[in-house]
């Protein structure tokens, strides 16, 4: 069984400050990481991910995230958070141990970036 | 990027009224495309796995014949809500992915369905 967790269902932070929106998993073969942006009343937006390879991974808009093996921990981060950077935030894990594995997603984390 | 389309993005309709929602990958092919089932405040349901060519892969307490699923081809796929009621009110979700190791799953905008 695989899982994710993200302990906060809301991050507050000032606009220009560094935001981090944390993330941990549970899954018994490779784990393969993503983290996902969701607008009000739109899908979700894939913003990077981690497969393998160097262990911080840069994404779009700016974004960017950690993956930790030995805190199980993909917490996503960026230097100078924008109004724009509000919304809801998930982050999910497949077992990339198989070629079918399916996303699990964390219940979300809602962003919000005061002016 | 990596583009699906979905539509239509909001029905409203009748109880009993079967409704389809379609979803393509625009500029990929998909091998596998995924339903979900959004409630409000709330993360992704997975409702069912699509394998071109293949019949749809349900997860439990999804039922099959309530939801019919499609994917005819590597970059169509249906989901047909069948006699629908207004417990079947919600925002369902399309994803695809492609084939190569790691590919993102990518979603469209979502469809909200109001049955009344």
């Amino acid at each position: 069984a695989q899982s994710v967790a993200q302990p906060e269902d809301q991050v507050n932070v000032a606009e220009g400050n560094p935001l981090t929106v944390k993330c941990t998993y549970s899954v018994s073969g490779n784990p393969y990481l993503f983290w996902y942006v969701q607008y009000p009343n739109r899908g979700l937006q894939f913003l990077l991910k981690y497969i393998t390879g160097d262990n911080l991974v840069k994404g779009s808009y700016g974004f960017e995230a950690e993956f930790n093996k030995s805190q199980t921990s993909f917490h996503l981060k960026k230097p100078s958070a924008l109004v724009s950077d509000s919304a809801l935030y998930f982050c999910a894990v497949r077992d990339g141990s198989t070629s079918y594995g399916k996303l699990t997603f964390g219940q979300g984390t809602i962003l919000t970036v005061h002016p | 990027g990596a583009v699906v389309s979905q539509h239509p993005s909001r029905v409203i309709c009748k109880s009993g009224t079967s409704v389809k929602i379609e979803c393509r990958s625009l500029d990929f092919q998909a091998t596998t495309m995924f339903w979900y089932r959004q409630f409000p405040k709330q993360s992704l349901m997975l409702m069912a796995t699509s394998n071109e060519g293949s019949k749809a892969t349900y997860e439990q307490g999804v039922e099959k014949d309530k939801f019919l699923i499609n994917h005819a081809s590597l970059t169509l796929s249906t989901l047909t809500v069948t006699s629908a009621h207004p417990e079947d009110s919600s925002f369902y979700i399309c994803s695809a992915r492609g084939t190569g190791v790691g590919q993102p799953q990518h979603f469209g905008d979502g469809t909200r369905l109001s049955i009344l």
